[in-house]
């Protein structure tokens, strides 16, 4: 099915495992997203991408890496997790970046760091 | 700073009740952006307002950008359960890199 999704929904881990969270699309849109969602802060962005093995940071990047080798998947690693990144995660692409362009979400992984 | 600032966050009402809710900014936006999201799901777009003072509705949603474009407005007539979610405003601040920021929401529950 086309869209975009999100793998595993949830995830429990503890203190300083590595922990990887996936996202695919596949409508080839050139822009990927990471987001996290926490209560009293909202959505904020964590890195994007603009096409294929281009990333950049965004609000909150510290503790995440990203690559993106091909335009279709866009994956978050927590090289060492830490409690505070307990979160909500959502992935979202979109053709553009920029006032004018719808983001589609997927549906979150919720993550919790023991 | 919290650039988008929503009010209110929290609203619980009777279904048939009208509601508006508000985003606002000290900081001029190219255009405001109003998402929806349901528990357990990921935002989805409902609308985008470009133009200053412009009015866009879907339904029983009526969206309005401000005429100075650092504020909007959503107005809900006649709420039903199924508007129940959490309604979020972003934008990409004028002369700003380019990524949307999104406010910290409003929690609407409408009960029947």
């Amino acid at each position: 099915d086309a869209g975009i999704t999100q793998s595993p929904r949830y995830k429990i881990t503890e203190t300083g495992r590595q922990v990887t969270l996936m996202c695919h699309q596949t409508w080839s849109h050139s822009y990927m997203f990471w987001y996290r969602q926490d209560l009293g802060h909202g959505l904020r962005l964590i890195y994007y991408s603009a096409a294929a093995d281009i990333t950049d940071k965004g609000e909150v990047p510290d503790g995440y890496v990203v690559s993106r080798s091909k335009t279709e998947n866009f994956p978050l690693t927590l090289e060492s997790a830490t409690r505070s990144q307990t979160s909500v995660y959502f992935c979202a692409s979109s053709e553009g970046r920029g006032h004018d362009n719808e983001q589609f979400f997927g549906p979150g992984t919720r993550l919790t760091v023991l | 700073t919290q650039l988008l600032e929503q009010s209110p966050q929290f609203l619980s009402i009777q279904e048939g009740e009208n509601l508006t809710v508000y985003c606002n900014s000290s900081s001029v936006f190219s255009s405001l952006q109003w998402y929806r999201q349901e528990p357990g799901e990921g935002p989805v777009l409902l609308v985008t307002v470009v133009t200053g003072g412009e009015v866009k509705k879907l339904k029983r949603l009526t969206f309005q950008f401000g005429d100075a474009r650092k504020d909007s407005s959503l107005h809900i007539t006649a709420a039903q359960p199924g508007d129940t979610g959490l309604y979020l405003c972003a934008g990409v601040p004028r002369g700003s890199q380019g990524n949307l920021i999104f406010g910290k929401g409003t929690k609407l529950s409408v009960k029947p």
